[in-house]
């Protein structure tokens, strides 16, 4: 059964940094692109960022672009985003999310997370 | 950049079925796969169908998906109490070089 368990949320004041990781479990981690997607409170979803299953591609929207960095370590089966010069409109409910193969995978998310709530205020 | 319009509401009442639409903007909608996830009330989204009419295990066949040029629907029939959430469309976008969701549907069983 495919797990994924992201912690690191929490609140922090506009201009600071977060970072993000997914526990994933029950698939062979490196082999499928992973992603973030978020939902801002009572809105609908927006993709954030995504990475190949090598952790050679990375992309990121560009409401992210410069700010945040998505990684990965294929050794410990983590998925990682690193949020910097967060604003107040960053915050949001972040899921990690599965794609269904290791390239350009993210386009169809098969499975996500329970979610990470970061909120930036001051 | 593609843009997804679906309808922010719709009900029905149990054992009635319902559709959802999800109209696409862009010029090569026609030619690409559409996705539907359901997210209930205080969960993560969960994919219901894939490449326009697929059902990954484990999801009722109560939830059909089709597509016909540059429109998709999703259609729940049998409704029960339980599917009562927000269903969001979804496709990829080579500009975005990434997913692109619609705003969501909130379906409410009366």
């Amino acid at each position: 059964e495919v797990q994924l368990l992201e912690s690191g949320g929490g609140s922090v004041q506009p201009g600071g940094s977060l970072r993000l990781s997914c526990a994933a479990s029950g698939f062979t981690f490196s082999s499928y692109a992973m992603s973030w997607v978020r939902q801002a409170p009572g809105k609908g979803l927006e993709w954030v960022s995504a990475i190949s299953g090598s952790g050679g591609n990375t992309f990121h929207a560009d409401s992210v672009k410069g700010r945040f960095t998505i990684s990965r370590d294929n050794s410990k089966n983590t998925l990682h985003l690193q949020m910097d010069s967060l604003r107040a409109e960053d915050t949001a409910v972040y899921y990690c999310a599965k794609g269904d193969h290791g390239g350009y995978g993210w386009g169809l998310l098969t499975d996500w997370g329970r979610g990470a709530l970061v909120t930036v205020s001051s | 950049q593609s843009v997804l319009t679906q309808p922010p509401s719709t009900s029905g009442t149990p054992g009635q079925e319902v559709t959802i639409s999800c109209s696409g903007s862009s010029s090569n909608f026609a030619r690409i796969t559409v996705n539907w996830y359901q997210q209930l009330p205080g969960t993560a989204p969960k994919l219901v169908i894939n490449n326009n009419n697929q059902r990954p295990a484990g999801v009722p066949d109560r939830f059909s998906g089709s597509k016909s040029g540059t429109s998709a629907t999703l259609a729940i029939s049998g409704l029960q109490s339980e599917d009562e959430g927000d269903y969001y469309c979804q496709v990829w976008d080579d500009s975005l070089n990434g997913p692109v969701f619609g705003g969501g549907t909130k379906l409410t069983v009366l």
